[in-house]
């Protein structure tokens, strides 16, 4: 059962925004950074965010991470075909002692 | 090129062992911190362990606490997982990755680990 909490479906048409929420809590969130990877059908997860928000070189500025408190949130703003994925949030936590992912969301590009 | 490709998965019986293997090439191997992760069928990732550039850091999630050893040869550029006492619950596959500053930049294929009678 994971700590971070993600809604498990999203879905948009062409061109248009989505945004995913991840939800955690003081020990995990709360106190350390947040990535963001996609994962794509029968393939390993890739980098998409580090840091709460910082994109690593040759991820599209269509996303874009964010961190409020306890919660966290990717967006991808001009949805395109290819970015139907499984995306998951993770940090670590600290009364754990260990890195946490959250549930997952599966995007649909409608 | 960066790569890490696993081995060492597949069929065994509950309570068995094994041991999978994470030959790193395209990157000096000693200066990164390693992690495990893995994905039962169907279902989301989960972190399992991680080890410190000169192996003298591990950490576990508690689920493979005490079961589940990490280890690295750096001078063969490779990364352990010995798995002991494995669950029907241990099935998944397993990916190896390269964690840079907040994240894991490069990730293995994977190996498969079936844990069944």
């Amino acid at each position: 059962q994971s700590v971070l909490t993600q809604p498990p479906s999203a879905s948009g048409t062409p061109g248009q925004r989505v945004t995913i929420s991840c939800s955690g809590s003081s020990s995990n969130i709360g106190s350390n950074t947040v990535t963001w990877y996609q994962q794509l059908p029968g393939t390993a997860p890739k980098l998409l965010i580090y840091s709460n928000n910082q994109r690593p070189s040759g991820v599209p500025d269509r996303f874009s991470g964010s961190k409020s408190g306890t919660s966290a949130s990717l967006a991808i703003s001009g949805l395109q075909s290819e970015d139907e994925a499984d995306y998951y949030c993770t940090t670590w936590d600290d009364s754990l002692n260990g890195y946490v992912f959250g549930t997952g969301t599966e995007v649909t590009v409608l | 090129e960066v790569q890490l490709v696993e081995s060492g998965g597949g069929l065994v019986q509950p309570g068995g062992s094994l041991r999978l293997s994470c030959a790193a090439s395209g990157f000096t191997f000693s200066r990164s911190w390693m992690h495990w992760v893995r994905q039962a069928p169907g279902k989301g990732l989960v972190w399992v362990s991680r080890i410190k550039t000169d192996g003298s850091i591990t950490t576990y999630a508690d689920s493979v606490k005490g079961r589940f050893t990490i280890s690295r040869d750096n001078a063969k550029n490779t990364l352990y997982l010995q798995m002991n006492s494995l669950r029907v619950e241990d099935t998944a596959v397993y990916y190896c990755a390269r964690e840079v500053g907040g994240g894991s930049d490069y990730w293995g294929q994977g190996t498969l680990v079936t844990v069944s009678s």
